[in-house]
C-alpha cells in the first residue's frame, strides 16, 4: 500500500537556526498537505501543494512539492520557540479521499 | 473552517470494558474520519464514516473492535470494545474542509487502559 516516509524523526535546534523536514512517498501523489501539532494539541492544517514543482511560502515557512510529485519539504528560516511541535506531511493519491500521514518530525527549539 | 468537539477528552478504563467516543461538528459534512495516535507516533486512520452507510475500515481495524455510528451529518461515535492496554492512545475525529480539502481535527480523546 501507499507509504509516506518522513525524516528526520527529531530535530533539536538553537533559536535562530534553520530547520528542514523531508517527506517521500512510495507513489505519485495528487496533493500533499502539511500539518503542525503542538505538544498536547491536535494537528492543524498549514498548507496544501498540488502542482508539480510548486513552492509556497508562509512568512518564515517554505513548502516545496517535487517535480515527480513524490516528495516534499518544509523549511523554516530562523526558528523561534513558537515553532516547537511536530510537523506532519500527509499525502493523497489517486481518487482516494483519505490522507496518509508521514511519521512526523518533532522540532525542539532552544532559546 | 469546522469546529469539532469530542467527548470525553480523556478517560481511564479497565481492560475488557468498552468506551464510546463522541464527535460533534458545527456544520454538516459528508465524511468523518477516525484516527488513532499512539504516544509520540503518527496518525493512523481507523475508518471513514459516511452518513447513511457502513463505515469503511482500514487494514488492521475491524468493525467488531471499533464499531462506528454516523446517525446524521454532524455527529459520529467510535466505540473501542473489549479494551486492552494496547488500545491506550489518543483517538481523533476529523472532517474535510471545503475547497482545499484540508482536514480539521477534533481535540482528541486520550484513552488509558489499565
Amino acid at each position: 500500500g501507499q507509504q509516506v516516509m518522513q525524516i528526520p524523526q527529531y530535530q533539536h535546534v538553537q533559536e535562530g537556526e534553520d530547520f528542514t523536514t523531508y517527506c517521500n512517498s512510495s507513489t505519485t501523489l495528487s496533493n500533499i498537505q502539511w500539518y503542525k501539532q503542538r505538544p498536547g494539541g491536535h494537528p492543524v492544517f498549514l498548507i496544501q501543494l498540488v502542482k508539480s514543482g510548486e513552492v509556497k511560502k508562509q512568512k518564515r515557512l517554505t513548502f516545496q512539492f517535487g517535480e515527480a510529485k513524490k516528495n516534499s519539504s518544509l523549511h523554516i528560516t530562523a526558528t523561534q520557540t513558537t515553532d516547537v511541535g511536530t510537523y506532519f506531511c500527509a499525502g493523497r493519491s489517486g481518487g482516494y479521499n483519505k490522507l496518509i500521514f508521514g511519521a512526523g518530525t518533532r522540532l525542539a527549539v532552544h532559546p | 473552517s469546522a469546529v469539532i468537539s469530542q467527548k470525553p477528552s480523556r478517560d481511564i478504563c479497565q481492560r475488557g470494558t468498552s468506551l464510546t467516543i463522541q464527535c460533534q461538528v458545527d456544520s454538516q459534512v459528508t465524511m468523518m474520519f477516525w484516527y488513532r495516535q499512539q504516544p509520540g507516533q503518527s496518525l493512523t486512520l481507523i475508518a471513514t464514516a459516511n452518513q447513511g452507510s457502513e463505515a469503511t475500515y482500514e487494514s488492521g481495524f475491524v468493525i467488531d473492535k471499533f464499531p462506528i455510528s454516523r446517525p446524521n451529518l454532524t455527529f459520529s461515535t467510535l466505540t473501542v470494545s473489549n479494551m486492552s492496554p494496547e488500545d491506550s492512545s489518543i483517538y481523533l475525529c476529523s472532517v474535510d474542509g471545503v475547497g482545499d480539502y484540508e482536514q480539521y481535527f477534533g481535540p482528541g480523546t486520550r484513552l488509558t487502559v489499565t
